[in-house]
């Protein structure tokens, strides 16, 4: 299996602020890498696939950058919305799997 | 706009099979390049895929669980199944329903179903 390590765990944030999260692979998966963005006590939802694409309805200010084994999810400039956890996916095998997750808290 | 719903017990006892379905509205389950799939989400915790149906009846499990899941596809009723047996307490988590796409270049899971808490206790 694929491990996707995010980093870090947890950060603190003000609105305003810009903000990157990390996602390394364990090995070379190209750009097959997708950020879901989840809510306390709601679904997932899709932020950014295949690296660095906008899923349709996501604000710009979200973007992906990143190749390989190593991308990166950055928020450039944080609203009240988007304290929340993020997650990374690898599409590129099977079993997918997901970052342990990037919890973004109000400073 | 696709939706996914998903349905069943929220309390199976220990030993026993969880079964959940997912009904989806909005499309077609019998569309090419959607990989109809189950996430599951221990309390507090990290996501885990489970695994997918395609509508032809291709499967793919993943291997922690493959002993135990079966993942089965109704195309009449626009439904997909889970079914994950023996269960323990460690199965209680809430599990997704999800659509993933994959187009030639690219996938990507562009709609998830609400979840639902499946609680594993006597």
């Amino acid at each position: 299996d694929i491990q996707m390590t995010q980093s870090p765990s947890s950060l603190s944030a003000s609105v305003g602020d810009r903000v990157t999260i990390t996602c390394r692979a364990s090995q070379g998966i190209r750009n097959d890498l997708g950020w879901y963005q989840q809510k306390p006590g709601k679904a997932p939802e899709r932020l950014i696939y295949a690296a660095s694409s906008l899923q349709s309805g996501v604000p710009s200010r979200f973007s992906g950058s990143g190749s390989g084994t190593e991308f990166t999810l950055t928020i450039s400039s944080l609203q009240p919305e988007d304290f929340a956890t993020y997650y990374c996916l690898q599409h590129n095998s099977y079993p997918r799997t997901f970052g342990q997750g990037t919890k973004v808290e109000i400073k | 706009q696709v939706q996914l719903q998903e349905s069943g017990p929220g309390l199976v006892k220990p030993s026993q099979t969880l079964s959940l379905t997912c009904t989806v509205s909005g499309g077609s389950i019998s569309s090419n390049g959607y990989y109809w799939s189950w996430i599951r989400q221990h309390p507090g915790k990290g996501l885990e895929w489970i695994g997918y149906i395609y509508y032809s009846g291709s499967t793919k499990y993943n291997p922690s669980l493959k002993s135990r899941v079966t993942i089965s596809v109704d195309t009449s009723k626009n439904q997909f199944s889970l079914k994950l047996s023996s269960v323990t307490v460690a199965d209680t988590a809430v599990y997704y329903c999800v659509r993933e796409y994959c187009s030639s270049t690219s996938c990507r899971i562009d709609y998830w179903g609400q979840g639902t808490l499946v609680t594993v206790s006597t």
